[in-house]
């Protein structure tokens, strides 16, 4: 098992260019979550998909728009970089019960000049 | 609204010493707490979480953590500390009753071992 794979692994970006961050996770499991890390700022959660079929906004969905291909892939899509949104961003899956452990991608490097 | 903390930016440690590393929270219902830990370049790894039931909490590597709710506090410790446990070191929290699949996760804190 692979678990959660994510592409690119590192992608430089002009501001105003547009990319997608693909996430496929080969555990089965029923929901999906994207997230970016900052320095001394945590993980923040942008995006998630408790199932197939449904995606909700977290704490930083502004600038950033989400696709639940299938219940493997999750995809996150910046449609107008900016350099606000340098940043690491990482894919985690989790079983369908709040209370089920993340399992987490390795993560994407973006720059945005 | 749910919330994490971790009050210490690093923490620093000779191997074989004892370790803690501080988390509180604060939910409006009951919490579901995670430990997650990061090596340089890769993403989270989970060590231990607290659902319900007994307040001490074992996980990976040795580590476990002790729920206090009077505190509102989910400490991980471990006995004797190894230069390979540096690393970042993330509590989480999930609100039971209106957090729903949101959690939140602490700034992290830098664990330091030194040989």
């Amino acid at each position: 098992n692979a678990g959660v794979t994510q592409t690119p692994k590192f992608q430089v970006l002009k501001t105003g260019q547009s990319m997608t961050l693909q996430c496929a996770q080969d555990m089965n499991h029923n929901s999906m979550y994207w997230y970016r890390q900052d320095p001394g700022m945590g993980l923040r959660l942008i995006y998630y998909s408790a199932s197939e079929g449904t995606t909700d906004k977290g704490e930083v969905p502004n600038g950033y728009n989400v696709s639940r291909l299938n219940k493997r892939e999750f995809s996150l899509r910046l449609e107008s970089a900016a350099p606000s949104q340098t940043s690491v961003y990482f894919c985690a899956s989790s079983k369908a019960r709040t209370q089920e452990t993340q399992y987490f991608g390795p993560g994407t490097r973006l720059l945005v000049l | 609204a749910q919330s994490v903390a971790q009050p210490e930016d690093q923490v620093n440690v000779a191997e074989g010493n004892p370790l803690t590393v501080k988390c509180t929270y604060s939910v409006s219902g009951n919490p579901y707490l995670f430990w997650y830990v990061q090596y340089p370049n890769r993403g989270l790894q989970f060590l231990l979480k607290y659902i319900t039931g007994d307040n001490l909490v074992k996980g990976s590597y040795g580590f476990e953590a002790e729920f206090n709710k009077s505190q509102t506090s989910f400490h991980l410790k471990k006995p004797s500390a190894l230069v390979s446990d540096s690393a970042l070191y993330f509590c989480a929290v999930r609100d039971s009753r209106t957090g729903g699949f949101k959690t939140i996760f602490g700034a992290g804190t830098r664990l330091f071992v030194k040989a």
